[in-house]
């Protein structure tokens, strides 16, 4: 596609419930990123891959969260046992490769509510 | 750990004329990049203008055009000719040259006025 897809747009579980996010990057982009919006607030990273090696998970807030990205390309963002704290947008962004003039190009996100 | 403040929570504007948004940063590193993103009510994040480090000349692109002090740290988004296109919320970013991630300050929602 011609950018970033998410799915999907948006995303209700009860308190408790596992939820999976699921990321298109654009075709051929080798680095994936996964950020977290907080209503009003601007986006904390969570997670980074190049290609499906995840390289950076440092913005992971607990063992909850889990990310993957087996060939490559598609990621998917897991929660377990989710909490309200969990509610938020999540962002999904990619880039061609590792250098710096390479921007991040955004999908639309994820928007959950935990009730 | 790096931070960006953005001091600015909302701004206004009246549409043709010009709007400056502030951005400060604290870092201890050498190399590093400066970007805006521009984010409209549908959520897609879009960038703005980058601006390298090392680089003195002030990027511009079009209407949008940066002041970048490198020894006050900061680095401002001047709009030129406000369109009511140009309303959305406005981020300022930070990365480092040595990683891939984003720091976001915390947003700046610009309203133009017709």
């Amino acid at each position: 596609g011609a950018g970033v897809s998410q799915s999907p747009r948006y995303k209700v579980a009860k308190r408790g419930q596992d939820v999976a996010l699921r990321c298109d990057p654009i075709s051929g982009h080798v680095s994936l990123f996964w950020y977290q919006q907080a209503l009003g607030q601007g986006p904390e990273f969570l997670t980074y891959f190049q290609n499906e090696a995840q390289l950076d998970k440092s913005g992971l807030p607990s063992d909850r969260f889990f990310a993957e990205r087996p060939e490559g390309s598609v990621s998917t963002l897991k929660i377990q046992r989710t909490q309200q704290e969990d509610s938020a947008v999540y962002l999904c962004a990619s880039s061609l490769g590792q250098g710096a003039i390479q921007p991040q190009h955004f999908g639309d996100g994820t928007r959950l509510s935990i009730l | 750990a790096q931070t960006v403040t953005q001091s600015q929570p909302e701004m206004s504007v009246q549409e043709a004329e010009t709007v400056t948004l502030s951005c400060t940063y604290d870092t201890s590193e050498s190399d590093y990049y400066l970007f805006w993103y521009k984010q409209p009510p549908s959520r897609q994040m879009i960038l703005v203008i980058r601006q390298e480090a090392y680089k003195q000349q002030n990027a511009t692109e079009n209407r949008f055009s940066v002041n970048f002090q490198k020894a006050a740290k900061s680095f401002s988004l001047k709009i030129s000719d406000s369109q009511l296109g140009d309303a959305a919320m406005y981020f300022c970013a930070y990365r480092s040259g040595g990683a891939q991630k984003l720091v976001f300050g915390q947003g700046t929602r610009l309203t133009i006025n017709p």
